[in-house]
Order: structure tokens, then C-alpha cells, then sequence
């Protein structure tokens, strides 16, 4: 099928290893961070979310932190599987309003 | 339950020609969101809508794009006419609104359009 993104930033792991993939967001001022998993010709899906109150969260094999003094925010993704290629983005919350501001998105490759 | 429900998955038309994308979302969520997501890119705000009045479409290009949800349920976006640089897969997302106003959003599958 048709690549969500063929010109985005691209993380190669293999396959068992722990990925990281970061986010860098723009306003100080936004108070809750969303984390989507997009596969190719698939809609963007829920993966984790935190808020500004919160330094990291855990789901299932996945993390995400929240460094507000940089404005940066990353996904852990522990024991890499294959399934977990697709394009991941974050997504920040315009403070008092229920508008998401989406991130440029990476595109994780795991290798076999 | 039920995700958010688009049609049609893919639509091609020519430069010029008008074009209607149809969403359902979750039952019960107020809150709906188009998107427009160019190749290589994240998904863009076109609107949003609560319940059955628009909250922002700052971004919408109203001389050619409309967008209406009359009972407050499902929604339809038009095109007319399309322009090149519309080719795009135009997502439908819903959230539910609660007292607590963080609420994650859930994503359609996309209409896939191509403008030749």
C-alpha cells in the first residue's frame, strides 16, 4: 500500500531493541501531549497520553516523557516487534481549547 | 465499540469537479475533527465541530471547502471546486466530552483523494 510518509525523518531498530523516538512541540503553555501510531493506509491510533502535571507515563511496552523545561517529548518502545512499523506522532493540545496540533511524524523501519 | 465510520475509502476526480466526504463517529462523542493529511506530513485541522456548531475552522479554505453536521451526529465535507493541491486523505476524527476536558481523539481510516 501507499507510504503514509515517504520523506519523513526514518528510525531503523531491530528487532528486539528498545526504540526512542522524539517529538519536539511549541507551545510552553500546552497542558496535554498525545502519542499516534500510523500505519500505511490506516488512520492515525491512540497509543498514550500524558499530561503537563506528569513527567512520564507507561502503557503496555511503551513510555512516554515529558521535558517541559525543553519542550520535548519521546516515546520508548521496549522489545521492538515488527508490528510496530508505521509512522509515530505526537500530538500536543492547545491549551483551553480541544485542538490538537500534530508533529512533522517519524517513520520506525524494524529490522528482522 | 464501533470506531469512526468514513466513506468513500478512495475517490479520484478531475481538477475543477466537486467531491463529498462522509463521517460517522463514535456514538455518543460530541466533538468531531476534520483533517487533511498531505503525503509525508501529520494531519492538519480543516474543523471542528461540537455537537452540531463549529468551534474553529480558522483553517478551512471556505472559498472552496464547506463542512456541516446538522443533527449533531454525522458530518460531510465538500470540495467544489477541487484544485491539485487538494490530493490528500481527508481524516474524520471524535472525542467525547466530559468533565474532564483531556480526552484522546479516534481516528477514521481516511478518504484517499486524488485530483487529476
Amino acid at each position: 500500500g501507499e507510504s503514509v510518509g515517504l520523506h519523513l525523518p526514518t528510525l531503523s531498530v531491530q528487532e528486539g531493541d528498545n526504540s526512542i523516538i522524539n517529538c519536539a512541540y511549541s507551545n510552553s503553555a500546552s497542558d496535554y501531549f498525545i502519542w499516534y501510531k500510523q500505519e500505511s493506509g490506516k488512520g492515525p491510533q491512540f497509543i498514550i497520553d500524558i499530561r503537563s502535571n506528569m513527567d512520564k507515563r507507561q502503557g503496555q511496552r511503551v513510555t512516554v516523557l515529558l521535558n517541559k523545561t525543553v519542550k520535548h517529548l519521546s516515546l520508548q518502545i521496549a522489545a521492538t516487534q515488527p508490528g510496530d512499523s508505521a509512522v509515530y506522532f505526537c500530538a500536543e493540545k492547545d491549551p483551553g481549547t480541544y485542538k490538537y496540533i500534530f508533529g512533522t511524524g517519524t517513520r520506525l523501519k524494524v529490522l528482522a | 465499540e464501533a470506531g469512526v465510520a468514513q466513506s468513500p475509502r478512495y475517490k479520484i476526480i478531475e481538477k475543477r469537479q466537486s467531491v463529498a466526504f462522509w463521517c460517522n463517529p463514535i456514538s455518543g462523542h460530541a466533538t468531531l475533527y476534520w483533517y487533511q493529511q498531505i503525503l509525508g506530513q501529520g494531519p492538519k485541522l480543516l474543523i471542528q465541530f461540537q455537537n452540531n456548531g463549529v468551534v474553529d475552522d480558522s483553517q478551512l479554505p471556505k472559498d472552496r471547502f464547506s463542512a456541516e453536521r446538522l443533527k449533531g451526529v454525522d458530518s460531510t465535507l465538500k470540495i467544489q471546486p477541487a484544485k491539485l493541491e487538494d490530493s490528500a486523505v481527508y481524516l474524520c476524527a471524535s472525542s467525547s466530552l466530559t468533565g474532564h476536558s483531556n480526552q484522546p481523539q479516534h481516528f477514521g481510516d481516511g478518504t484517499r483523494l486524488s485530483i487529476l
